[in-house]
């Protein structure tokens, strides 16, 4: 098992373009959580994906939107890229079993730098 | 609102030192607390879940309700348990997000 992958591992933007990063969760989970982390800070949430649906919603502007796909994977847009975009994407996988999720496993990030 | 505290930026041990990382919440329900670290060049991994109540790496960590802390403890630093070290807090229930704090870099020395 790979684990949680995301691709692609660095990416560098201009202002004003728009980025999409992926996710493949691990094998058997089917919740997808992206994060926001940059430098120096603890990661941040951005928003949760399950059953396709957009879950919950960290404090992140419409810029940022996500989907997930049937086979649980997600990609996460942004779309007017910022300087202040730049940061590490994490992307976080784990299977909700009724009323409590398994533990939270992360993927290796996306670096993006927007210039 | 939720929050995730760790004062210390940066905490530096000799090598057999006994190690404290602290960490206080603020959450009014009732908290799922862990701690996660993450190694040079590796991905951010889980070490502690308070609910499991285990023992890892010879890491342990108390969940203290009326002072709402959850430090991680370790008797003995070994210079492998040099890495970021994150608290996180989530709700306790079905598809709620990890809130982390900023983390503190542990860097043992011999």
């Amino acid at each position: 098992d790979a684990g949680v992958t995301q691709s692609p591992t660095h990416l560098i933007k201009t202002r004003g373009q728009q980025v999409t990063l992926r996710c493949s969760p691990k094998s058997g989970h089917d919740t997808v959580s992206w994060y926001q982390q940059a430098l120096g800070q603890g990661p941040q949430f951005i928003f949760q994906y399950y059953e396709e649906e957009e879950r919950q919603r960290g404090n992140f502007p419409d810029r940022f939107s996500g989907h997930q796909f049937p086979n649980y994977s997600s990609e996460l847009n942004v779309n007017a890229l910022l300087l202040g975009d730049s940061a590490l994407y994490l992307c976080a996988s784990s299977l909700r079993t009724g009323t409590w999720d398994t533990e939270a496993f992360f993927g290796q990030g996306t670096r993006l730098t927007v210039v | 609102a939720q929050r995730v505290t760790q004062p210390e930026k940066l905490l530096s041990v000799f090598k057999g030192a006994p190690v404290e990382l602290k960490c206080n919440y603020s959450y009014s329900g009732s908290p799922e607390l862990f701690w996660y670290v993450q190694y040079s060049r590796q991905r951010l991994q889980l070490l502690l879940r308070h609910i499991s109540r285990e023992s890892i790496k010879g890491f342990t960590a108390d969940l203290n309700k009326g002072e709402t802390s959850f430090h991680l403890k370790k008797p003995f630093a070994q210079e492998e348990d040099s890495a970021m070290y994150y608290c996180a807090l989530k709700r306790g229930q079905a598809g709620t997000a990890l809130i982390f704090g900023k983390g503190t870099t542990l860097s043992v020395s011999s």
